[in-house]
């Protein structure tokens, strides 16, 4: 199931189960968003992405959804993996005024897969 | 193996000292970043160099100090830093300069820093 501590949410799943990944963003100014893995000790690996013009995409394993009346993204990996066992974070790229995107994180899920 | 290379991997310094960051990127990517990552928290933006001109700088306090020399380098220069200033720190990089359209970071793996 999933809980929500101090800092970090987690999920534990049983090695085969379907894991759904949920994130809320904030920026109604957001098209552009990402998913990506972190493993521990190393950076942020991209997964999927997907345009504010598109409510589905799907990858190997992965599909990503986009909700936009309710800014929400989630992410479903299919057949998880105890290799799938890491921080998730959901990203969004909003055009700032100053005339830049500015690339943001939510939160994170940590994502831990039983044998 | 990641195509952003960052060094070193762990850097322990004083308060007093002075030390770089670097990171190296061959893909072609107009657009680097710095992120700053505390433990169980998602990485926080701190500068952007698009095209090798800095285009972001997230408020950061002038103790830490960007630098691109060319479009496959991107250097953070530390000095007089605090024990809050412990951290990971992220260099990412993105096919497109940030004033042009989205697409991905490429992130390294970091240098995990400790200041005592």
């Amino acid at each position: 199931g999933e809980s929500v501590g101090l800092h970090l949410p987690t999920l534990s799943v049983q090695e085969g189960d379907n894991s759904i990944i949920n994130c809320a963003y904030s920026n109604s100014a957001s098209d552009y968003f990402i998913w990506y893995k972190q493993e521990s000790g190393k950076g942020p690996q991209f997964i999927i992405d997907i345009r504010s013009n598109m409510d589905k995409r799907q990858g190997q394993r992965v599909t990503v959804l986009l909700n936009k009346t309710v800014k929400h993204l989630s992410l479903q990996i299919a057949a998880t993996q105890p290799g799938d066992s890491a921080v998730y974070f959901c990203a969004e790229n909003p055009w700032a005024s100053g005339g830049s995107y500015i690339p943001t994180f939510g939160r994170g899920t940590s994502l831990i897969v039983h044998p | 193996d990641t195509e952003v290379t960052q060094t070193p991997k762990h850097l322990v310094m004083g308060m007093t000292n002075k030390k770089s960051l670097k990171c190296e990127q061959h893909m072609g990517h107009r657009a680097m970043y710095w992120y700053k990552q505390k433990a169980k928290k998602p990485p926080e933006l701190m500068f952007v160099y698009s095209y090798e001109k800095l285009s972001i700088n997230e408020s950061v306090p002038s103790r830490f100090s960007p630098e691109c020399p060319n479009s496959s380098l991107l250097n953070l220069h530390l000095h007089a830093l605090q024990p809050e200033d412990s951290a990971l720190y992220l260099c990412a990089s993105s096919q497109e300069g940030q004033r042009r359209s989205n697409s991905p970071l490429h992130f390294g793996n970091g240098t995990r820093l400790t200041v005592t």
